[in-house]
């Protein structure tokens, strides 16, 4: 059964750092691995979808990275700041299925002080 | 603006009196699907469907039951609710099951069961 860490849990941070998440896995036969953000309140939003055949994917401040082989995925945040203050999670969909299939992170929860 | 809309967003209830959480999506897609998001357990599947009249067993389904009779619509039923229901639950579709279509999420509902 896949099983999907995200480490560290929670993590606070100064306004303008650099900062990066990190997720493993278990099962590296994997479709896709998606990170989400969640805010209080409010439901999940996709951020970045990574094809278990690609290394990485960028969005505006955000890239994502993907090491299937040793079962890991990197969020990387450029220049954070205090909008980006939310939950993170990584969910990660098998090869075999879909939505239907796919395994969530618990998440980190990430403040950015101004 | 493509969502998904869930009723209602906070709810107590007594044990044993049966409820229903509503979901709909303006979006036109195929699959939906239910989670219920719990500390240190992160999101945990109950039901999806992948299409009209197509439903079927997440990881968690006991004590709950679904119906999809039109396609915008996936509502979550508790028969009888248990206070081991009380959770935070969000409705879920994307255009189709395969995950490398974008997933949309709903606001939440907090269930609390006494």
């Amino acid at each position: 059964k896949q099983e999907v860490t995200q480490i560290p849990a929670a993590l606070s941070v100064p306004e303008g750092e650099n900062l990066v998440l990190n997720c493993s896995f278990t099962d590296s036969a994997i479709y896709n691995l998606q990170w989400f953000r969640q805010d209080p309140g409010k439901g999940l939003t996709s951020l970045l979808l990574i094809q278990s055949s690609q290394r990485e994917q960028t969005s505006g401040r955000l890239n994502a990275s993907l090491d299937k082989s040793s079962g890991r995925s990197t969020l990387y945040i450029a220049a954070s700041q205090p909008g980006d203050s939310a939950t993170y999670l990584c969910a990660v969909s098998p090869f075999s299925g879909g939505y239907q299939k796919v395994t969530f992170g618990i998440g980190t929860k990430l403040q950015v002080i101004p | 603006e493509a969502q998904v809309t869930q009723n209602p967003r906070y709810l107590i209830t007594v044990t044993g009196k049966k409820l229903t959480v509503t979901c709909s999506q303006n979006m036109n897609h195929e699959y939906m699907s239910w989670y219920r998001q719990d500390p240190g357990l992160g999101l945990r599947q109950i039901y999806y469907s992948m299409n009209v009249e197509v439903t079927d067993k997440g990881d968690v389904p006991e004590g709950y039951k679904v119906s999809r009779k039109e396609k915008r619509n996936f509502p979550l039923i508790l028969e009888s609710p248990s206070p081991n229901q009380t959770s935070l639950y969000f409705c879920a579709s994307s255009l189709y099951f395969r995950a490398d279509t974008e997933a949309f999420f709903g606001q939440g509902t907090r269930l609390t069961v006494v």
